[in-house]
């Protein structure tokens, strides 16, 4: 079956502590994206890339990291930098094609909490 | 001004009812709408895309109004299982950036 898979489903992270959330996806959409949803909040984005090997940042990059080594690979890495990190985060994808603004598709997300 | 605006709700109505959402954009110069839907502690899930002519799925239908920049959602004979929150979702150009702005979403309880 075809789709987005993220790994793990919850993660608990010390203070201090570097953590990396997985988003993989055989869709073979170009286009990846992280988001980072807090309660009663819209999504808010904190990297994207459009392409292998390239990446840029979104609204709220500080405090994260990301790689782009594979097509089907994009994972994120959340630092000690990032002040405020419990918070649910969501993985997507898009096609190719149809234009710059197609539909975005989403992996089933990582819930972190800070202890 | 937020880019994407939605009232929050929530919006409780009874099975059988026909609810309507509204959602208002910034930037003139947006070029793709879409409706998604998020159960709770679930993934949005692209709900339907929104067309210049208006488009219909089912119970759903999407209009776009241009001129006063919103676009709607009606839910005709709500059903329990159309309880969720309901994102609007617009394209913020910005330059050759591939990226969408999610509105915080309507919430919506069908009661029976």
């Amino acid at each position: 079956d075809g789709g987005i898979t993220q790994s793990p489903k919850y993660l608990f992270r010390k203070e201090g502590q570097n953590v990396t959330l997985s988003c993989e996806q055989n869709l073979n959409h170009d286009a990846m994206y992280w988001y980072r949803q807090d309660p009663g909040q819209g999504l808010r984005l904190i990297y994207y890339s459009q392409i292998v090997n390239d990446f840029q940042k979104g609204d709220i990059a500080e405090g994260y990291s990301v790689s782009r080594e594979k097509k089907e690979s994009f994972p994120l890495t959340v630092t000690s930098a990032q002040k405020n990190p419990t918070a649910f985060y969501l993985c997507a994808s898009s096609p190719p094609g149809r234009g710059d603004y197609n539909e975005q598709f989403f992996g089933p997300g990582t819930r972190l909490t800070v202890l | 001004r937020k880019e994407v605006e939605q009232d929050p709700g929530p919006f409780n109505v009874p099975e059988g009812a026909t609810v309507a959402f509204n959602c208002t954009y910034s930037n003139s110069a947006s070029q793709s709408f879409f409706w998604y839907r998020q159960d709770c502690r679930k993934e949005p899930k692209l709900l339907m895309s929104v067309y210049s002519s208006g488009n219909e799925d089912g119970r759903f239908t999407a209009q776009l109004n241009r001129a006063s920049q919103y676009i709607s959602l009606l839910i005709r004979d709500s059903k329990l299982s159309d309880s969720a929150t309901y994102l609007c979702v617009v394209n913020i150009p910005s330059g050759s950036a591939r990226q969408l702005t999610f509105g915080s979403g309507t919430q919506l309880t069908v009661l029976p």
